[in-house]
């Protein structure tokens, strides 16, 4: 089975611009999570999504949204961007079900680079 | 501080030592998952550890949980430079609609040939 797959790799923009990353979860899986990865922060939760539906959301301004799509695949976005928002965005997915989210399988990430 | 503390931050060993790194959470746990992660690289999954007094192991990697202390212990016997990169635990804490995932910042290993 394809893991986690997250375009683009990487990517370098300037500061008021805006951003769309994407993820594409492993066949079956359901549920879609973001994470933002700083070397001072470490892993932080951006959001999770499932069947389309997002289930929970974590302390980040509303520049950041997301949505996922009937197939599971996932976009994230970022609007305005800042320099503080440059890190390394790690998608998840899981087989997940209306209770529970399962184990987590990680996209190899899309280092955003913000000047 | 931090939900979830892990130690150490950093560990440099000789290529054939054994290791242990320590995951602590200051909730209770009811799941708890070691990754993996090569520098600038998505999150390798290892595994999952739910029952108290759970113990797995994947080649040379052992995790174990300790429920009453809410703790998980990663160790690596006769290490190699492969295992190098850095360790990552997460926890499932809150029951119920409370339910989320804390992860700890990592423990950064590197494996000295």
């Amino acid at each position: 089975k394809a893991g986690v797959t997250q375009t683009p790799r990487y990517l370098i923009k300037t500061r008021g611009q805006q951003v769309t990353l994407s993820c594409s979860p492993i066949s079956g899986h359901r549920s879609v999570s973001w994470y933002q990865q700083t070397p001072g922060q470490g892993l932080q939760f951006l959001f999770e999504y499932f069947s389309e539906t997002q289930r929970n959301k974590g302390n980040f301004p509303g520049r950041f949204s997301g949505r996922q799509f009937s197939n599971s695949r996932s976009e994230m976005n970022v609007s305005t961007l800042e320099l503080g928002d440059s890190a390394l965005y790690l998608c998840a997915s899981s087989l997940g079900t209306s209770g529970s989210r399962g184990t987590q399988y990680f996209g190899p990430g899309t280092r955003l680079t913000v000047l | 501080s931090q939900e979830l503390e892990q130690s150490p931050q950093s560990l440099i060993v000789q290529e054939g030592k054994n290791l242990t790194i320590n995951c602590t959470s200051s909730k209770t746990l009811y799941g708890l998952y070691w990754y993996k992660q090569k520098y600038g690289e998505g999150l390798i999954f290892l595994m999952m550890l739910q029952k108290g007094g759970e113990e797995k192991s994947h080649e040379k990697i052992t995790a174990k949980l300790d429920e009453k202390k809410q703790q998980s212990s990663l160790h690596i016997t006769a290490s190699q430079p492969s295992h190098a990169g850095i360790y990552l635990c997460g926890a499932d804490i809150g029951a119920g609609n409370n339910r989320k995932l804390i992860w700890g910042l990592g423990t950064s290993l590197a494996v000295n040939p």
